[in-house]
């Protein structure tokens, strides 16, 4: 049972264009993690969120942590070529378990 | 330094062969996991070491040995391997906090291919 439901599946868009991926959940998180993947290599972890509404941001990308740490965001500004990968959204529970989405498959196009 | 190292970055093995991934890290962390990930589909947990201790482990079958010799190293032992574990193999760490936040950093992975 996938306990964070993450959307879209798949993104293509053009270079310069604006992209939100979302991860949504009916179980509380104790922490958010959302990680980016290219073929053949592991996952980077971008961000780690923990309180509820919290908002981060890393250059060009913001992400979001709702209110009830239930669901978060990552919304990228003026996409490039470079931000191409697999988008993984992770939820933190008590017990070092990590539960995550399945993944966001984002392409932008030159 | 937020890095994890893997070696062999890619293993090709026979179904009778033994073989072992590799997997270090020096940031002090207490935590300690290996995954499977397939293609296009996020990791799947196999072991979780805490204080070099194994604290998880999903129903992993026997044919997967974990082993941790310090609190930097850890090692899976691959024994009588089936097709169907040809996968990406990820390690990664995590610090241990009261919190209860449990940021992971994974390494590169090993491709594994069993013939």
């Amino acid at each position: 049972t996938q306990l964070l439901e993450q959307s879209p599946q798949f993104l293509s868009i053009q270079e310069g264009e604006n992209l939100t991926v979302y991860c949504n959940s009916s179980s509380v998180f104790s922490s958010l993690q959302w990680y980016r993947q290219e073929p053949g290599e592991g996952p980077v972890l971008l961000v780690t969120v923990v309180t509820g509404g919290e908002v981060k941001k890393l250059k060009r990308l913001t992400f979001q942590f709702g209110d009830a740490r239930k669901d978060s965001s990552l919304h990228i500004t003026a996409a490039q070529p470079g931000d191409t990968g697999l988008y993984l959204c992770a939820g933190g529970r008590d017990d070092y378990k990590l539960s995550f989405g399945a993944g966001t498959t984002v392409t932008v196009r030159a | 330094d937020t890095e994890v190292t893997q070696t062999p970055k890619h293993l090709v093995m026979g179904m009778t062969n033994k073989k072992s991934l590799k997997c270090e890290q020096h940031m002090g962390h207490r935590a300690m996991y290996w995954y499977k990930q397939k293609a296009k589909k996020p990791p799947e947990l196999m072991f979780v070491y805490s204080y070099e201790k194994l604290s998880i482990n999903e129903s992993v079958p026997s044919r997967f040995s974990p082993e941790c010799p310090n609190s930097s190293l850890l090692n899976l032992h691959l024994h009588a391997l089936q097709p169907e574990d040809s996968a990406l193999y990820l390690c990664a760490s995590s610090p241990i906090h009261m919190t209860g936040t449990y940021e992971q950093y994974f390494g590169p992975g090993t491709r594994l291919t069993v013939t």
